[in-house]
């Protein structure tokens, strides 16, 4: 059983599109988050909510946006895609904040 | 300045050597993960620890949290073992955010 799974897992849109990203987790966790890894393989958060409340919002550009229709689900709509938003999106969810993370096996968007 | 540094930031090695990779941080941190990424692109993560040390199989992650500093050892390394290791950091304050190094690149050549 998949434990966080993401769909989909490879993504390729021109610039100016509109994508979602749709993240799922079967562990009972309370909370989820979304990263970025960019060329260079550095990681860096997104967003996090628990129990469906956004609790970390990084600078990120306001055209990303992230949804939580339950616990068990934490999707990331895109508006207007571009160059720069090429990377590699990973989900991961957690018991509770601070405590150790599963990681979903990444979706690697390409922004044409 | 990263508030995490690792280093080396590429290792390569024979099979059967014993790895250490070091994790340096600068800010409050209320625990310090080691994950794994294989070239399949995968994370995976090893230890999360808060003091002293934990061993899982051939890894071992040590913490010292007076100097700021973590390691992660693996011994008698293995081909398989060959991915990038992360350090991350879970900042004490706010929401307790995950920080990253910028990673480990080891290279186990047989």
């Amino acid at each position: 059983d998949t434990a966080v799974s993401q769909t989909p897992k490879y993504l390729v849109t021109q610039m100016g599109n509109d994508k979602s990203i749709k993240c799922e987790q079967n562990l009972g966790h309370d909370t989820m988050y979304w990263y970025k890894q960019d060329s260079k393989k550095f990681l860096k958060i997104m967003f996090s909510y628990n129990n469906k409340e956004l609790i970390i919002n990084e600078t990120v550009p306001n055209r990303f946006s992230p949804k939580s229709p339950d616990k068990a689900h934490l999707n990331l709509h895109i508006n207007s895609l571009e160059l720069g938003d090429s990377a590699v999106y990973f989900c991961a969810s957690s018991f509770d904040r601070g405590h150790e993370q599963y990681f979903g096996p990444g979706t690697r968007l390409t922004v044409t | 300045k990263n508030e995490v540094e690792q280093s080396p930031q590429n290792l390569t090695a024979q099979e059967g050597e014993f790895i250490t990779i070091n994790c340096s941080y600068s800010v409050g941190i209320s625990a310090l993960h080691w994950l794994q990424q294989h070239p399949g692109g995968g994370i995976v993560s090893l230890f999360m620890l808060s003091s002293g040390k934990k061993k899982h199989g051939r890894l071992i992650a040590t913490i010292n949290i007076q100097e700021k500093h973590s390691s992660l050892h693996i011994t008698a390394s293995h081909p398989r073992d060959s991915a990038v290791y992360i350090c991350a950091v879970t900042l004490i304050q706010g929401a307790q955010k995950l920080v990253f190094g910028q990673g480990t690149r080891l290279t186990i050549n047989p």
